[in-house]
């Protein structure tokens, strides 16, 4: 159980292009979800709390308007990298923990989403 | 600065062998300690949790310890396999499921 999916496994697309990123909660309702970033070598890196009907909460440094994030479903968050430049190539990862947010329970990640920006 | 460093990029050791990995914070306050399976291409696979009032915790082959005096989590694979090379990561969670991660330590068993 506590399976999450995340859609497109990669993208390759030129400069300019908006890319949405889809993380699907499918054996559990998820009220919050967790988008972070992972450069190579590097550790991940929050980016941002998407919650279920309200706006999502950025992490310092990160443009909201550059990454948009849409949680209208307790099964289904988005992520938009609109604009993409090749400096937002990245290894992008989404995660839900199936008690909430403050069940102190481990949180469940996707397989990620490898961006690369021509 | 708030920092998690984990002690090595990479550690090679033989088959049969236990593995430690070792995971130090400063300024951070967790309320649990949690660590993270990952391999290439894929997201972390969650492994272990240890909370701040607890000193050990064993999961089959895996153990992990949590010392918040020194601030400081040692994680132990025992009779490592080559299946158990990966990247492993620790994280602390200083409450509403947000979790700060380390650099992760890329370990290689050894037939």
């Amino acid at each position: 159980g506590a399976v999450v999916s995340q859609h497109p496994s990669r993208v390759i697309c030129k400069s300019g292009t908006s890319v949405k990123i889809e993380c699907r909660s499918l054996d559990f309702q998820a009220t919050t979800m967790f988008w972070y970033r992972q450069f190579p070598k590097q550790s991940l890196m929050l980016m941002a709390t998407s919650n279920e009907g309200s706006k999502a909460t950025y992490e310092q440094g990160v443009e909201k308007d550059k990454f948009l994030i849409n949680h209208a479903s307790l099964t289904l968050s988005t992520l938009t990298v609109t604009s993409a430049h090749p400096e937002d190539s990245s290894f992008y990862i989404c995660s839900a923990s199936p008690g909430g947010r403050f069940s102190n329970q481990p949180q469940h990640f996707g397989d990620g989403t490898r961006l690369s920006i021509l | 600065s708030q920092k998690i460093e984990q002690n090595s990029e990479a550690l090679n050791i033989q088959e049969g062998k236990t593995a430690t990995l070792t995971c130090n914070y400063t300024n951070y306050s967790p309320a649990y300690l949690q660590w993270y399976r990952q391999d290439p291409g894929r997201g972390p696979v969650f492994l272990l949790l240890i909370r701040e009032n607890e000193k050990e915790k064993r999961k089959e082959r895996l153990k992990v310890t949590f010392d918040t005096t020194l601030k400081q989590s040692l994680f132990h694979i025992t009779a490592s396999q080559p299946a158990d090379s990966a990247t492993y990561l620790c994280a602390l969670e200083t409450g509403a499921n947000n979790l700060f991660f380390g650099t992760g330590t890329r370990l290689t068993v050894i037939p």
